[in-house]
């Protein structure tokens, strides 16, 4: 089964802060994606990563930034985090770009 | 531009029956991928099942099945039997192969409620 893990279920930082979100998976998957999910507005995709230090800006790429150094992992860094960037992020990865993706549990971060 | 719609915000079925999840897309590319995936209240998506746009005969995976009509751009998730696990949200999406670099476009969502 393929499995992607995120550093944590829940977090809770501080206006100024700077957060990274991990994202691991362990099934050499191509493809990883940062989404956010907030209600009324869907998932929208932040950045996404074809290959080792690529990287393409999704739709909402302002405030983020990412970091994929090795194959399974992909880090989202949010610079300084702010109140807006309250949300439900989720990573997920896909063998190639037309395959289905998988999903990890999650993070929800509240910044206050 | 990718689209997906899906019209029905919510959707309740009774133990045991059949739904129909709706979903319609539109794109230019002639060669894309359609998927289901299942957000249970834990968060995680899930994925369900996936129709390619050159597949001749609708996808199944066990209990659910999707109905595809190429022409209509319509691509519908039918979950037979329903079981109270099935409650959830429910997105439908597409991938464009050869546009758009491979990123997937979601629709808003259905929450599916089944009642016993």
């Amino acid at each position: 089964d393929v499995k992607v893990t995120q550093s944590s279920r829940y977090l809770v930082k501080r206006t100024g802060e700077k957060v990274f979100l991990e994202c691991v998976q362990d099934m050499d998957h191509e493809n990883m994606f940062w989404y956010r999910q907030d209600p009324g507005l869907g998932l929208r995709l932040i950045y996404f990563s074809y290959d080792v230090k690529m990287k393409e800006k999704g739709d909402i790429p302002e405030g983020y930034s990412v970091s994929r150094e090795k194959k399974e992992r992909f880090s989202l860094i949010l610079e300084s985090a702010s109140t807006n960037q309250t949300s439900m992020y989720l990573c997920a990865s896909s063998r190639a770009s037309y395959n289905e993706q998988y999903f990890g549990p999650g993070t929800r971060l509240t910044v206050t | 531009a990718q689209k997906i719609t899906q019209t029905q915000p919510g959707m309740f079925v009774q133990e045991k029956e059949a739904v129909t999840l709706d979903c319609t897309y539109d794109t230019s590319d002639p060669s894309y991928g359609l998927f289901w995936y299942k957000q249970p209240s834990s968060g995680e998506m899930i994925f369900l099942i996936y129709q390619g746009s050159y597949d001749q005969q609708n996808a199944t995976e066990g209990r659910y099945s999707l109905n595809f009509q190429k022409a209509r751009k319509s691509a519908n998730l039918v979950i037979s039997a329903s079981q109270l696990g099935d409650s959830a949200m429910y997105f439908c999406a597409m991938r464009d192969v050869n546009t758009n670099a491979g990123k997937s476009t979601f629709g808003d969502g259905t929450t599916l409620t089944v009642k016993p």
